[in-house]
């Protein structure tokens, strides 16, 4: 199965952007990059997915380079909320295959 | 009311012991999970199943059971608990669309300790 790296850890004032990378370089043609997060004390939740083409929903963007080797998730405001750990997943567009997760980013909102 | 629910959401028990932990969903969805997280740590898949007659291992199924009662409900059993199980535990669900990624819904997760 093809992997991902995320930084452990990253840092963010309150109220501005944050970029949160992945690299994917093993990537296969048929691969969705997935991102959840986790809020302390919670499950998982999902975020954004995409495939080729840039991502837009009211929680996020995923801007994904033109070779789908790396991808990065963007939280345009920075909230204390968005305090969590991200996860970056490749996903069969098929559907048969369970999401690995890895051990993800860990962003600290600062206010 | 939680459309993923866990029980129970908390257990304390000792070695040796036979633990069941409990999820149902409300969703309609064929497609359920069981996840464990341990400190710092990611989640790592335990077993799921694509519908009630299926059952697959995931990667660390060694000393855990599940059974799928039905669509709605999916058991993780513990039939000898051992402190390396201590850690939290996830249930999930998903859609079944053949051909397109679908996203999990988490429930709230079980803290198990294992003395």
């Amino acid at each position: 199965d093809a992997k991902t790296t995320q930084p452990n850890s990253m840092e963010s004032n309150e109220e501005e952007p944050v970029h949160l990378p992945c690299n994917h370089s093993t990537i296969s043609g048929t691969d969705y990059i997935h991102w959840y997060r986790q809020l302390p004390s919670q499950g998982p939740e999902y975020v954004i997915h995409g495939l080729t083409s840039n991502v837009n929903n009211r929680m996020a963007s995923l801007a994904i380079a033109e070779d789908r080797k790396s991808s990065t998730l963007i939280l345009h405001r920075a909230t204390l909320r968005d305090a969590a750990v991200y996860y970056c997943i490749l996903g069969r567009n098929s559907g048969n295959t369970p999401l690995v997760f890895g051990k993800g980013t860990r962003l600290s909102v600062i206010a | 009311d939680a459309d993923v629910t866990q029980t129970p959401r908390n257990r304390i028990t000792k070695t040796g012991k036979r633990i069941m932990l409990e999820c149902s969903q409300t969703k309609g969805h064929d497609r359920m999970y069981w996840y464990r997280q341990d400190p710092g740590l990611g989640l790592r898949l335990i077993y799921y199943s694509f519908d009630v007659k299926d059952i697959n291992k995931g990667e660390i199924s060694d000393g855990y059971s599940v059974s799928r009662q039905a669509q709605a409900k999916f058991s993780l059993s513990l039939e000898s608990a051992i402190p390396n199980q201590t850690a939290l535990y996830f249930c999930a669900t998903s859609d079944n669309l053949y051909g397109s990624p679908t996203e999990q819904f988490f429930g709230p997760g079980t803290r198990l300790t294992v003395l």
